[in-house]
């Protein structure tokens, strides 16, 4: 069954350095999103990208933070500048489409911790 | 500001058991509301989407209602098995929520199925 990836597992990095979040959503789908979950709390919206562009962001989603889909299958997270509230597990997800398309596919998940 | 909340916040049955969980929802204007599980240090797996024409979804042993007048969802479990162990999420897309592409979660309900 296809399934979302991402890597790495686990990042750790010191406050202020830049990190790349990566995912391989699935082939056919044309949404994607970033979500977080910081230990013990709910999962939280980030970002969605559509057609080669950001169409919703929350207000997490700060200048901090971009996305990219460099070529045909990857879909990267940077955040430029990591602070210790950083420190979450991301999700990548991605969707087919609309309506009944609309089911969210989730990766593994990347365990960022911010030092 | 949509509010989705999930009760009970744990849940611990033996197994063979049927039950059930809540979802409850401020924004009238829903979308569709997805169940996912998700297990510890994992991802989310979907488990069923119910748009907002439908009343409820049914996979395996799992059955989801939605009843848009009330804002509530429930997921009926049948016959638990240790396995069904996991947290389980509701996650709404709505009207108001922000935008048609932000998705917000529940607090989760976290189960588990005594052998």
């Amino acid at each position: 069954e296809p399934e979302v990836t991402q890597t790495p597992s686990h990042q750790v990095t010191q406050m202020g350095q830049e990190v790349i979040l990566r995912c391989v959503p699935i082939s056919n789908h044309l949404y994607f999103y970033w979500y977080r979950q910081i230990l013990g709390q709910k999962v939280e919206f980030l970002v969605s990208f559509y057609n080669n562009e950001i169409s919703e962001k929350s207000e997490i989603f700060d200048d901090q933070f971009s996305v990219e889909r460099p070529d045909g299958s990857n879909f990267t997270l940077k955040i430029r500048s990591t602070k210790l509230e950083d420190s979450a597990m991301y999700f990548c997800a991605s969707s087919a489409g609309q309506g009944e398309h609309e089911k969210l596919f989730f990766g593994s998940g990347t365990q960022l911790s911010v030092l | 500001k949509q509010e989705v909340t999930q009760i009970p916040a744990a849940l611990s049955v033996p197994e063979g058991e049927n039950l059930v969980l809540n979802c409850s929802f401020t924004d009238s204007a829903i979308y569709n509301l997805q169940w996912f599980r998700q297990d510890p240090g994992k991802g989310l797996t979907s488990l069923l989407l119910i748009q907002s024409s439908q009343r409820e979804q049914t996979s395996g042993r799992l059955n989801a209602s939605l009843d848009k007048s009330s804002g509530r969802s429930t997921l009926y479990i049948a016959a638990s098995q240790p396995g069904d162990s996991a947290t389980y999420l509701c996650a709404f897309r709505g009207a108001n929520s922000g935008g048609y592409q932000k998705v917000t979660f529940g607090t989760g309900t976290k189960l588990q199925v005594i052998p």
